[in-house]
C-alpha cells in the first residue's frame, strides 16, 4: 500500500521567516495530494491541496508543489505568523474508486513571536 | 458550506460498555465517510471506510465486530465501540466526501475515555 513519509517533525520559526514541510510517498498511482492543518484538539483543516496534472499551487501565503517524477511534494508557508502554529499532515490519494487518504506523520510548526 | 458534525465530542464510558459516535454530514450529501482513530500526538490512522448502503470495508488490523460501523443514510454514519477497553481510549474522527469530490471534510472529532 501507499506509505507517506513527512519531515521534519518538529519545525520553529520565527515570525515573518518561511516554512517548508516535506513528503514523499511510494505508490506512483496517487494522484490527489492535500495538506492538512490541525489545531490541538481540533479537526483537520484542508488548507491546500494538489492533483498530479498540476506542478504548484498557490493561495495567498500557502503553497505546494509537487515533482512526480520524484514523488515529492512540499508545503511553503511564507511570512509566518503566529496563529500558523499547529500540526500540519500531508496526504496522498490514488482518487477515483478509492478516494482513502494516506497521512504522513505530521509537522509541528511553532511560530515563535 | 461543507460542514461535518460528530456527537458526542467527549465521553467517558466504564470498561466493558458499548458508545456509539454519530457522524453527519449537515449540508451535503456523504456518499463515502471515513472513520479514523488518533492517539496523542500520533497521526490519524483510517479505520474503515463506509458507503452509503454498503457494509464497511476495515482497514488491516481493524476488529469489525469491535467497531462497528453503519451508515444508513446519505448524511449519517454510526461508529459504536463494542465492549469498549481502556486502550480503546482514543480521539476518534470522521470525514465525509460527496459522488465527484476527492476531498475529504473532517468532523470535529470524540474523545473516547475508557476507565
Amino acid at each position: 500500500g501507499e506509505n507517506v513519509e513527512q519531515h521534519p517533525s518538529t519545525l520553529s520559526v520565527q515570525e515573518g521567516d518561511s516554512a517548508v514541510i516535506k513528503c514523499t510517498y511510494s505508490d506512483s498511482a496517487s494522484n490527489y495530494f492535500p495538506w492538512y492543518k490541525q489545531e490541538l484538539g481540533k479537526r483537520p483543516q484542508l488548507i491546500i491541496d494538489i492533483r498530479s496534472n498540476v506542478g504548484e499551487k498557490k493561495d495567498q501565503r500557502i503553497a505546494v508543489t509537487l515533482n512526480k517524477t520524484a514523488k515529492h511534494f512540499s508545503l511553503h508557508i511564507t511570512e509566518t505568523q503566529p496563529e500558523d502554529s499547529a500540526v500540519y499532515f500531508c496526504a496522498a490519494s490514488k482518487g477515483a474508486g478509492s478516494y482513502q487518504l494516506t497521512f504522513g506523520k505530521g509537522t509541528k510548526l511553532s511560530v515563535i513571536p | 458550506g461543507a460542514v461535518v458534525s460528530q456527537h458526542p465530542s467527549r465521553v467517558i464510558c466504564k470498561s466493558g460498555t458499548s458508545v456509539k459516535i454519530e457522524c453527519r454530514s449537515l449540508d451535503f450529501q456523504a456518499t463515502t465517510m471515513f472513520w479514523y482513530r488518533q492517539f496523542p500526538k500520533q497521526s490519524l490512522m483510517l479505520m474503515a471506510t463506509s458507503n452509503e448502503g454498503s457494509k464497511a470495508t476495515y482497514e488491516q488490523g481493524v476488529e469489525k465486530d469491535k467497531f462497528l460501523i453503519n451508515h444508513a443514510s446519505l448524511t449519517l454514519s454510526t461508529l459504536t465501540v463494542t465492549s469498549a477497553h481502556p486502550e480503546d481510549s482514543s480521539f476518534y474522527i470522521c470525514s465525509a466526501r460527496w459522488s465527484g469530490e476527492e476531498t475529504q471534510y473532517f468532523g470535529p472529532g470524540t474523545r473516547l475515555l475508557v476507565l
